[in-house]
């Protein structure tokens, strides 16, 4: 099983809409959460992290659920700056090889 | 302050001939790291040094070797390129816990 999981899309929403993407961890042991951005022919960079209380950055909105382990990310009124790849990213601790990215989910926002 | 830099940003090689992929990061961070990302596959770790004078297998690499020349500098290395190896390869760096700063990215055509 791999150590995250995402579902790829791609998502092809219209500007304003809102839209959820989810992903799974297998380690229960994990101790910290991210969302990355990439776009196209770019390097990966950092949305958000994720809290367990959740935690909000302008439209967008991040929540953990640790009993179940998965995190989504909650993007409210599309904008069409926001079609990119979306990688969730996952710190298993414990070294400096304890980071492990989700394949990504595709956002297409569609004018 | 440029955060990760990488060189070249493109690169097109024949089977069989080496290379050497460059990587620095004046942020002062201990870790560095060398991932290549392939469609449907998301970001596989090749090598990381998790501090200057250490070095150690990620989960691909075979066909690769690494040398952290000091600590804002980590280097990658194809002494016989393979048209497998062909792909867009990221260099990062961080200190601890929080965020992971990429390169730009190189992108490599073995041919």
């Amino acid at each position: 099983r791999k150590e995250v999981e995402q579902d790829p899309g791609p998502f092809n929403v219209p500007e304003g809409a809102t839209v959820a993407f989810n992903c799974t961890y297998s380690n229960s042991a994990s101790q910290s959460f991210f969302w990355y951005r990439q776009d196209c022919r770019k390097e990966p960079k950092l949305l958000m992290s994720v809290y367990s209380s959740g935690n909000e950055d302008g439209r967008f909105t991040a929540q953990l659920n640790r009993a179940s382990q998965y995190i989504s990310l909650l993007i409210r009124d599309s904008k069409l700056s926001d079609s990119a790849t979306y990688l969730c990213v996952v710190n298993r601790g414990g070294g400096a090889n304890n980071l492990f990215f989700g394949t990504g989910t595709r956002l297409t926002v569609i004018p | 302050n440029a955060g990760v830099t990488q060189t070249p940003k493109f690169q097109v090689l024949k089977t069989g001939q080496s290379m050497t992929l460059q990587c620095a990061q004046d942020m002062n961070h201990n870790s560095m790291y060398w991932y290549r990302q392939d469609p449907g596959m998301g970001l596989r770790l090749i090598y990381y040094s998790a501090s200057e004078g250490t070095t150690d297998k990620g989960e691909v690499p075979n066909g690769y070797n690494v040398s952290r020349l000091n600590k804002r500098e980590f280097s990658l290395r194809l002494e016989s390129a393979a048209p497998s190896q062909t792909s867009v390869y990221f260099c990062a760096s961080r200190t601890g816990v929080v965020e992971q700063y990429f390169g730009p990215g190189t992108r490599l055509t073995v041919t």
